[in-house]
């Protein structure tokens, strides 16, 4: 068990440019969740997954904003046309279901938008 | 879910023992109180989870008095690795999983 891994660690783009994060998950957990950091804040829920199916989205998610999950392991986080405001570290998270009170969060993809 | 109110910053020196306060005046009756620590550059990691009276794990104490508004973490003879963000949420059955965070309590150790 290698715990929850994200890939790229950081990433700089160019604004209106597309960005996706990957995200895999401890590998008995059925449940995946992604939050957005900023600097000085608590993380922000962004969306959650059981399985495969995606089950709540935030508000902050806007429709520039897409995750996946298709078969229920690794997930993805896609951001179109990025904007400044988009500049935040995201969080991947994932639970087992007897135990999901206790979230294992990954080390995060830090993203600057310049 | 109820949110609650933490010291913004602690300081404290090594070999001493930490007591972070956490009010949440309206925690419901399925609320579990959960906290968490986060080290810079690192997610959050669980630390400790109750409902009431007291919980003890192998990092730290959880205190809950019989009302529920508040809870303390007590953190034993600190070191200057707990240096951390620590977090107090509350969990309800309902929402696992979809926490709410604030700004948590910035603890730092000195030596």
């Amino acid at each position: 068990d290698t715990g929850v891994s994200q890939d790229p660690r950081h990433k700089i783009t160019k604004r209106g440019q597309n960005v996706t994060f990957r995200c895999d998950p401890i590998s008995e957990h059925n449940r995946l969740y992604w939050y957005r950091q900023t600097l000085g804040q608590g993380p922000e829920f962004l969306t959650y997954f059981q399985n495969e199916a995606q089950l709540e989205k935030s508000r902050l998610l806007s429709d520039r904003f897409s995750a996946e999950r298709p078969k229920g392991s690794f997930s993805t986080l896609e951001i179109q046309r990025t904007e400044q405001g988009d500049s935040a570290m995201y969080l991947c998270a994932s639970s087992w279901d007897r135990d999901a009170e206790k979230l294992f969060f990954g080390s995060g993809t830090q993203l600057s938008v310049l | 879910l109820a949110k609650t109110t933490q010291p913004i910053s602690m300081d404290s020196y090594e070999g001493q023992e930490v007591n972070i306060t956490c009010s949440h005046n309206n925690i419901a009756t399925n609320d579990y109180i959960t906290w968490y620590q986060q080290f810079p550059s690192q997610g959050p990691r669980f630390i400790i989870q109750g409902y009431k009276t007291k919980v003890t794990n192998e990092v730290a104490s959880l205190f809950i008095p019989a009302d529920r508004k508040s809870s303390t973490l007590s953190l034993p003879r600190v070191s200057l690795s707990d240096t951390a963000v620590y977090y107090c949420l509350l969990e309800r059955g309902s929402t696992l999983g979809r926490l709410y965070f604030g700004r948590g309590t910035q603890l730092t150790v000195w030596p």
